[in-house]
């Protein structure tokens, strides 16, 4: 079975602030790695994945993210945050064979402070 | 173009009761999910139809549970004699292949309160 853990379950930080959104897995066999984002009353939307090459994934809205197999990690990172960056984000996982359902961690609500 | 819908939005209903919630995937999408949110659980997933093939069932938490997708497009989640733990957001996604690394595409959700 695959698990998801983030790390902070609220983050907040400044405006135009650097901020890292910490996800951990675990898994017996090869995954894909996701991030989405929830906006308030809104459903979510996929800000990046993982699914092979370059461990450097470049999402929207100037999120990026690295995968490292060895710390089993997928942490989210943006140099600098702006209001409307407040949101849920989760971090989820898929086997990349077999079942094909989406694991994800509990969220991290991300709150800009002007 | 048009993203996942789901209907209704909000469902109020009494303990005991039964409740049909919809789901209109994206035009042309082959798979079709169900998760839902809630505060103790998290996003869980729920059920997964994938074209023609069975589907699959291993997320669904009771029999009061179950799910149908005719012709391959709009999907009902039928939830029976409702309990109060059954309040959540139910979140519908369709992704346009079977495979793992095709995107989901989530709807808005529908938010179930059950009194």
């Amino acid at each position: 079975a695959q698990s998801v853990t983030q790390l902070d379950s609220q983050v907040p930080v400044f405006e135009e602030a650097p901020v890292e959104l910490r996800c951990n897995y675990s898994s017996s066999v090869s995954v894909y790695l996701f991030w989405y984002v929830q906006y308030p009353n809104q459903g979510l939307q996929l800000l990046l994945k993982y699914l092979s090459g370059s461990t450097l994934v470049k999402g929207i809205n100037g999120f990026e993210a690295e995968f490292n197999k060895s710390q089993t990690s997928f942490h989210l990172r943006k140099p600098s945050v702006h209001i409307s960056d407040t949101a849920e984000y989760f971090c989820a996982v898929t086997r990349i064979q077999g079942a094909q359902k989406l694991v994800f961690g509990q969220g991290t609500r991300l709150t800009i402070n002007p | 173009g048009a993203g996942v819908s789901q209907s209704p939005s909000n469902k109020v209903t009494e303990k005991g009761k039964d409740v049909e919630l919809r789901c209109d995937p994206i035009s042309g999408h082959t798979a079709l999910y169900w998760y839902r949110q809630s505060l103790g659980q998290g996003l869980e997933f729920l059920i997964y139809f994938q074209g023609n093939s069975a589907p699959d069932k291993s997320g669904l938490p009771s029999d009061r549970f179950s799910a149908e997708r005719t012709g391959g497009s709009v999907s009902t989640l039928t939830i029976q004699r409702t309990q109060q733990e059954d309040s959540a957001v139910y979140l519908c996604a369709s992704s346009r292949l079977q495979g793992a690394r095709d995107t989901q595409y989530f709807g808005p959700g529908t938010r179930l309160t059950v009194l």
